[in-house]
C-alpha cells in the first residue's frame, strides 16, 4: 500500500535539543495527523491538522500542516527522555465513511542524556 | 478521552490454529474500525475497514478468508486469524472512529500474535 515519506528515517539527540521531523507525499491529504508509538504499544495522537497552513501547538509540540497539502512536520522543543518512541505521521485524503489513513515511514526519537 | 482496548495483548500458538483477537470501544461508540498490521520496524499496514453492521472492505493483498473480521456492534470487533502460519506473526493493532470521515481514529494497545 502507499506510505508517506518520514525523514529523518532515525535520529539522536541530547536531552534538551529541539527535534524536527517532516513527512511528504505525491498525493494531496485533507488531514495530516501525528502519533507517538512506544514500544509494544499502539499509537497515541498528538496533533491533528485540518486546513492547510495551519499551524498547531501541543505543549512542546508544534505540527504545520503544508501549503500544498502534500506535506506536514513535526518540532518538538526541549526535548526530554521520555520524548523517545517512534514517531508517524498520517495523512488522510477526504472525507466519507471510507476515508483511511495512510501512515509514514516513521522516524524513530532516541534522547541520549 | 476516547480508549479502546484490545484483547489480549499478546498471544503465542501453534501453526495451524486460529485466533481471535477483540477490538472494544470502552467510551464511545464506533461506526468504523479498522485492522492494521505492523511488523518490526515498519510503519503500521492497513489491513481491512469495518462498519457495524457490514461486511469489511479489505486492503489489496489482504486474504478475507483467512483474516475474518466480525463487527457485531458499535463497540466490539474481531479479526480471527484462521490456520496461523509462522508469516502471520506480527503486532495487530485496531482504531475506532466514532463518526464518518474526518473524525479521530483511536488506537487500541495492539496485539503481539507469535505463530510457531
Amino acid at each position: 500500500g502507499q506510505q508517506l515519506n518520514q525523514s529523518p528515517q532515525s535520529m539522536f539527540i541530547q536531552e534538551g535539543e529541539d527535534v524536527s521531523m517532516n513527512c511528504t507525499s505525491s498525493s494531496i491529504f485533507n488531514t495530516w495527523l501525528w502519533y507517538k508509538q512506544d514500544p509494544g504499544e499502539g499509537p497515541v495522537l498528538l496533533i491533528a491538522l485540518y486546513k492547510a497552513g495551519e499551524l498547531t501547538s501541543n505543549g512542546r509540540l508544534t505540527a504545520q500542516f503544508g501549503i500544498t497539502r502534500k506535506d506536514s512536520f513535526l518540532n518538538i522543543s526541549a526535548s526530554i527522555p521520555s520524548d523517545v518512541g517512534i514517531y508517524f505521521c498520517a495523512g488522510q485524503p477526504q472525507g466519507g465513511t471510507a476515508s483511511k489513513l495512510t501512515f509514514g515511514t516513521g522516524t524513530r526519537l532516541q534522547v541520549t542524556l | 478521552g476516547a480508549v479502546v482496548s484490545q484483547h489480549p495483548s499478546r498471544v503465542i500458538c501453534k501453526s495451524g490454529t486460529s485466533v481471535k483477537i477483540e477490538c472494544r470501544s470502552l467510551d464511545f461508540q464506533a461506526t468504523t474500525m479498522f485492522w492494521y498490521r505492523q511488523f518490526p520496524k515498519q510503519s503500521l499496514m492497513l489491513m481491512a475497514t469495518s462498519n457495524e453492521g457490514s461486511k469489511a472492505t479489505y486492503e489489496q493483498g489482504v486474504e478475507k478468508d483467512k483474516f475474518l473480521i466480525n463487527h457485531a456492534s458499535l463497540t466490539l470487533s474481531t479479526l480471527t486469524v484462521t490456520s496461523a502460519h509462522p508469516e502471520d506473526s506480527s503486532f495487530y493493532i485496531c482504531s475506532a472512529r466514532a463518526g464518518t470521515g474526518m473524525s479521530t481514529q483511536y488506537f487500541g494497545p495492539g496485539t503481539r500474535l507469535l505463530v510457531l
